[in-house]
């Protein structure tokens, strides 16, 4: 059973519209929770981080974390073609600091 | 550096010889990773090391892969004897003690013929 869990896509949303991505894990003791975005041909790069349940916003991104249900999402607002890439989900495990990849969600934005 | 470096950026070998690839971390992270992602794929993660010691190996696809860091720092990836499906990017990664934040290198894309 993975650890982490994405719908791989992918997920097409309208310019403009506001896309929506979602992860869940497995371990209740889980601290630490990032998303990422990797471009076609690129290196994952670190776009938001969330420890608390609740919301945190930065610019056009929000995450959100419901350490209850075991699920943290990302909520990009006025989505850009620019944005169109694969968005990766990580969680770091309370034993070990080791950090778990989601297998990643393809997002496509539509002019 | 201001980030994490990688090299070779790619790497062309023969089937049968052996590579290494290196990475040098954020200065002063403690935490290093490596990953190796093949085409059209996720991330799948290979080792971690915290300071000098790897806690988790567990990645490791065989024995042909080792990895050593020295110093708190430079880590190298060792792959022996290197197969066809060992194509792929290998990517590295560095987090601080100070915040979880990790960070990714530009990679090393390896091609074995």
């Amino acid at each position: 059973q993975k650890e982490v869990e994405q719908n791989s896509g992918p997920l097409s949303v309208p310019e403009g519209a506001i896309a929506s991505l979602n992860c869940t894990y497995s371990d209740r003791g889980s601290q630490s929770f990032f998303w990422y975005r990797q471009y076609s041909g690129k290196s994952p790069e670190l776009i938001m981080f969330i420890y608390s349940n609740g919301d945190k916003e930065d610019g056009r991104f929000t995450a959100q974390l419901n350490k209850a249900s075991q699920y943290v999402s990302l909520l990009i607002r006025d989505s850009q073609p620019s944005d169109s890439a694969t968005y990766l989900c990580a969680v770091i495990y309370s034993s070990a600091s080791k950090i778990i990849f989601g297998s990643g969600t393809r997002l496509s934005i539509r002019p | 550096g201001a980030g994490v470096s990688q090299s070779p950026s790619n790497k062309v070998t023969e089937k049968g010889k052996d590579v290494e690839l290196r990475c040098d971390p954020i200065s002063g992270h403690t935490a290093l990773y490596w990953y190796r992602q093949r085409l059209g794929q996720g991330l799948e993660f290979l080792i971690y090391f915290q300071g000098n010691s790897a806690p988790d190996k567990s990645g490791l696809p065989s024995d042909r892969f080792s990895a050593e860091r020295t110093g708190e720092s430079v880590s190298t990836l060792t792959i022996q004897r290197t197969q066809q499906e060992d194509s792929a990017v290998y990517l590295c990664a560095s987090r601080g003690l100070a915040n979880n934040e990790q960070f990714f290198g530009p990679g090393t894309r390896l091609t074995v013929l």
